[in-house]
């Protein structure tokens, strides 16, 4: 399957300051990239959905102005959490659709994730 | 899409074909069944998918009920590898985002 890579893998920052993570897909073109956020013994919460060169639609509860989606190419999107507090330390994954799947292969692949703990 | 209900949680002893269930009763007839688990700190990892017939990889084996009101997902030798949250989720191919429930925490025990 294709290949999603995030960096960091893990960041530990002090409050207030800003941090980037960055999402890339690999080996193939990416047009939709999706934001996840994972706290301590729950499932993944959808954050944002990001498609490349226009805004990132973000869900209910998930804050524009704090995490700063940008899609700019077909293989990297970036998730910046501004103005980091300690609440927002979570784990977070994002995944990128393979628009050349069809039917029987899967198009949605996933990022190995990037621990944020924010002191 | 459908909304999928799976145990909290399963054992299940080494070597032995480890069988999770998931229901999805409101599942509409273009909505598929992916299953995907997340090993502790690592991204979720795809493992199979389907519409309505038995699909099988080199990962596992997947059943889908004739009515597609349940399914389940096979390991058919499991490894103390293969313990993580397993997550059933039933959505229309492509459609934009994926959403996951509280899934099935597999453990594999020697």
């Amino acid at each position: 399957g294709a290949v999603v890579s995030q960096h960091p893998s893990r960041v530990i920052c002090k409050s207030g300051t800003s941090v980037k993570i960055e999402c890339r897909s690999l080996d193939f073109q990416a047009t939709t990239m999706f934001w996840y956020r994972q706290f301590p013994k729950q499932s993944l919460m959808l954050m944002a959905t990001s498609n490349e060169g226009s805004k990132a639609t973000y869900e209910q509860g998930v804050e524009k102005d704090k995490f700063l989606i940008n899609h700019a190419s077909l293989t990297l999107s970036t998730l910046t959490v501004t103005s980091a507090h300690p609440e927002d330390s979570s784990f977070y994954i994002c995944s990128a659709r393979d628009p050349r799947a069809g039917g029987a292969y899967n198009e949605q692949f996933f990022g190995p994730g990037t621990r944020l703990t924010v002191l | 899409d459908a909304k999928t209900t799976q145990p909290t949680s399963m054992d299940c002893a080494e070597g032995r074909a480890a069988n999770l269930p998931c229901n999805h009763s409101t599942i509409s007839g273009n909505e598929y069944v992916y299953w995907y688990r997340q090993i502790h700190s690592q991204g979720p990892q795809y493992i199979i998918h389907g519409l309505k017939n038995n699909e099988t990889n080199e990962m596992a084996s997947l059943i889908i009920t004739e009515d597609r009101k349940s399914s389940t997902l096979i390991l058919p030798h499991a490894t103390l590898r293969d313990t993580a949250v397993y997550y059933c989720i039933v959505r229309v191919y492509n459609n934009n985002d994926m959403r996951f429930g509280a899934g099935t925490r597999l453990t594999v025990k020697p």
